[in-house]
């Protein structure tokens, strides 16, 4: 489809463990933002990208926490030696261009289970 | 970005209008009113945005009060699939800037 995908949909990994998970914006879109979702909770911005860059990335929690994008499209987040409390949905969005007047696409999660 | 204060929930009657009330008094000239929802287990969606005019779309209508610190978002038909929560974000107008979803309105509709 033409929609944001996310890859796993779902992933149960054990405490320490580090994981990847990925984020296929759609085609041409230059911004991209990375979020969570805890289990009954709002959602918490991570990073966004503009292109390759990532100009605000004061949302990541951790040390543990990065991401990249190349190619100005796919972007991985990884998280290094998991912890219980980072078990939530990891949501993608992209925009077609940066700005207040567009809106955000987002992609279906992954939800991340550490155990 | 502003902050903005919606009820934590609300209900309506299938076939009803629904309107979902936010208070944004301290937004700036520049900043758009966004709405967004998100039904259970999937990503959240963009419903509709405006600057000072009410706008319509297929989804929904929104409407601004005059001193833009206050918006209503209708939802003309209700239907039991527009259960969801509803966020109102308020966004500057800046390159990067970013969404800042608050606790948002849990609407249920009934049947």
């Amino acid at each position: 489809g033409a929609g944001v995908s996310q890859s796993p949909s779902n992933k149960v990994t054990e405490k320490g463990k580090d994981v990847e998970l990925r984020c296929d914006p759609i085609s041409g879109h230059t911004a991209l933002y990375w979020y969570r979702q805890s289990l009954g909770q709002g959602l918490e911005f991570l990073i966004y990208f503009q292109g390759n860059s990532a100009p605000d990335k004061s949302g990541l929690p951790s040390d543990r926490f990065s991401a990249e994008r190349t190619g100005g499209s796919v972007s991985t987040l990884t998280i290094q030696r998991t912890q219980q409390e980072d078990s939530a949905v990891y949501l993608c969005a992209s925009s077609p261009r940066t700005g207040g007047y567009t809106e955000a696409f987002f992609g279906q999660g992954t939800r991340l289970t550490v155990v | 970005d502003a902050k903005t204060t919606q009820p934590p929930s609300m209900d309506c009657a299938e076939g009803r209008a629904a309107n979902l009330p936010c208070n944004h008094s301290t937004i700036s000239g520049n900043e758009y009113v966004y709405w967004y929802r998100q039904i259970h287990s999937q990503g959240p969606q963009y419903i509709i945005h405006g600057l000072k005019n009410n706008e319509t779309n297929e989804m929904a209508s929104l409407i601004i009060t005059e001193d833009r610190k206050s918006s209503t978002l209708i939802l003309p038909h209700a239907t039991l699939r527009d259960t969801a929560v509803y966020y109102c974000i308020v966004r500057v107008l800046t390159s990067g800037s970013r969404l800042t979803f608050g606790e948002g309105t849990q609407l249920t509709v009934n049947p």
